[in-house]
């Protein structure tokens, strides 16, 4: 089975540009979260959603947005890059939100750089 | 949502067990522990979690104390493979969100 899929593998933009990654989920799942992880630190919470809806949003600017689509798959969109953009973004899949217990399954990242 | 305490790094023999200690005093009654960990430029990889009782699974064992304001996480036999960063997360109780909230966790060096 194929795990949760992430493209582009890897961007390099400048900064004010835009950009799009791209998240397909397990099959079966969907809920969608996505997270920034920058070089030495743990990941950081950008979004949730859940059956195409806004479930949580972390401490990040307006330039951050993201949507789900009806076969789950997800997007984030970052507006007016900024070099401190350049990250790690991950995107991660559960089945569904249930009170406690709920595993998440991370793809592999698409690792964006900004200059 | 609680936070957590791992030390920065540890070192472990290959084949030993390796121990990873994690305090969280200020978890609340219905908040789970998780345990993740990420290979070097991989996604973080789910490894156990559990509320109250010990729990074990085919990756490793997850032992909560009494009052669950600690927990450790058992690899009983060590391979060059776990050399990783270790995460332990509390939260994800339910609600509208189950999002994790990752500190900088340990990073166990596994030494053959």
């Amino acid at each position: 089975d194929a795990g949760v899929t992430q493209s582009p593998t890897h961007l390099i933009k400048t900064r004010g540009q835009h950009v799009t990654l791209r998240c397909s989920p397990i099959s079966g799942h969907k809920s969608v979260s996505w997270y920034q992880q920058v070089l030495g630190q743990g990941p950081q919470f950008i979004f949730q959603y859940y059956e195409k809806e806004e479930r949580g949003r972390g401490n990040f600017p307006d330039r951050f947005s993201a949507r789900q689509f009806p076969n789950y798959s997800s997007e984030l969109n970052v507006n007016a890059l900024l070099l401190g953009d350049s990250a790690l973004y991950l995107c991660a899949s559960s089945f569904v939100l249930r009170t406690g217990g709920n595993e998440q399954f991370f793809g592999p990242g698409t690792r964006l750089t900004v200059l | 949502d609680a936070k957590t305490t791992q030390p920065t790094s540890m070192d472990c023999a290959e084949g030993r067990a390796a121990n990873l200690p994690c305090n969280h005093s200020t978890i609340s009654g219905n908040e789970y522990v998780y345990w993740y960990r990420q290979i070097h430029s991989q996604g973080p990889q789910y490894i156990i979690h559990g509320l109250k009782n010990n729990e074990t699974n085919e990756m490793a064992s997850l032992i909560i104390t009494e009052d669950r304001k600690s927990s450790t996480l058992i690899l009983p036999h060590a391979t060059l493979r776990d050399t990783a960063v270790y995460y332990c997360i509390v939260g994800g109780y339910g609600g509208a969100t189950n999002k994790l909230i990752f500190g900088t966790g340990t990073l166990l060096a596994v030494q053959p």
